[in-house]
């Protein structure tokens, strides 16, 4: 299987940016996602890249991808205490999806 | 509203039990996936079907035991052969070449 890596735990005061990494190691990998996953719930896509762009913005949601280094970032502007959760990185890799073990945020107020 | 339900949100059951977690999607989405989640361990793939009547093993196959009758439904048979089956159980489902929508999960307990 593929290793996806992500640090395991991020705390930061609310108001500031978060950034949260995320290492891969299939450089076939078309798509990179970025999954939320609240206390007992399921994980809820927040957004994805394509392996051909550099960079997208969602609203307060800004993913960096380096291809050469494959690393992915996801910067959270303006961070809330509602952003508490674990996020994971994922990548497809031979029709599978491959996760990290996911960054748990904890939002300071 | 389209989505995935899985059910029951919790589940306890005795050791050396047979257990069976369900998941329906009306999403028409081809494929559906089965994944267990230990806490600090991410996410980790038990069984996927691409097609109806069609199913592959994942990574930790071992213990569990799943079908495909219907394009939207997946169940998941957690077996007594399952030596740690406490955990909590994810359901997914996708189209070709489309992001994964998760269930909201099962949390299991086997005392």
């Amino acid at each position: 299987g593929e290793d996806v890596e992500q640090s395991l735990f991020l705390s930061v005061r609310e108001g500031d940016s978060s950034v949260i990494n995320c290492t891969y190691t299939d450089s076939s990998s078309t798509y990179l996602y970025w999954y939320k996953q609240e206390p007992g719930a399921g994980l809820q896509l927040l957004t994805y890249i394509f392996s051909n762009m550099d960079m997208k913005q969602d609203q307060r949601l800004t993913v960096l991808l380096n291809k050469k280094d494959k690393h992915l970032s996801l910067r959270i502007a303006d961070t809330q205490t509602g952003d508490s959760a674990i996020y994971f990185c994922a990548e497809i890799g031979g029709n599978q999806f491959y996760f990290g073990t996911g960054t748990s945020l904890t939002v300071i107020p | 509203d389209g989505g995935i339900t899985q059910s029951p949100k919790y589940l306890f059951r005795k050791e050396g039990q047979n257990v069976t977690l369900s998941c329906e999607q009306n999403l028409n989405h081809d494929a559906m996936y089965w994944y267990r989640q230990d806490p600090g361990q991410g996410l980790r793939l038990i069984y996927y079907s691409q097609i109806v009547n069609d199913f592959q093993k994942g990574d930790i196959a071992e213990g569990y035991s799943v079908s495909r009758e219907k394009k939207e439904s997946f169940p998941l048979t957690v077996t007594s052969a399952q030596k740690n089956p406490t955990a909590f159980y994810l359901c997914a489902s996708n189209s070709y070449n489309s992001p994964l929508h998760f269930g909201n999960g099962t949390r299991l307990t086997v005392t």
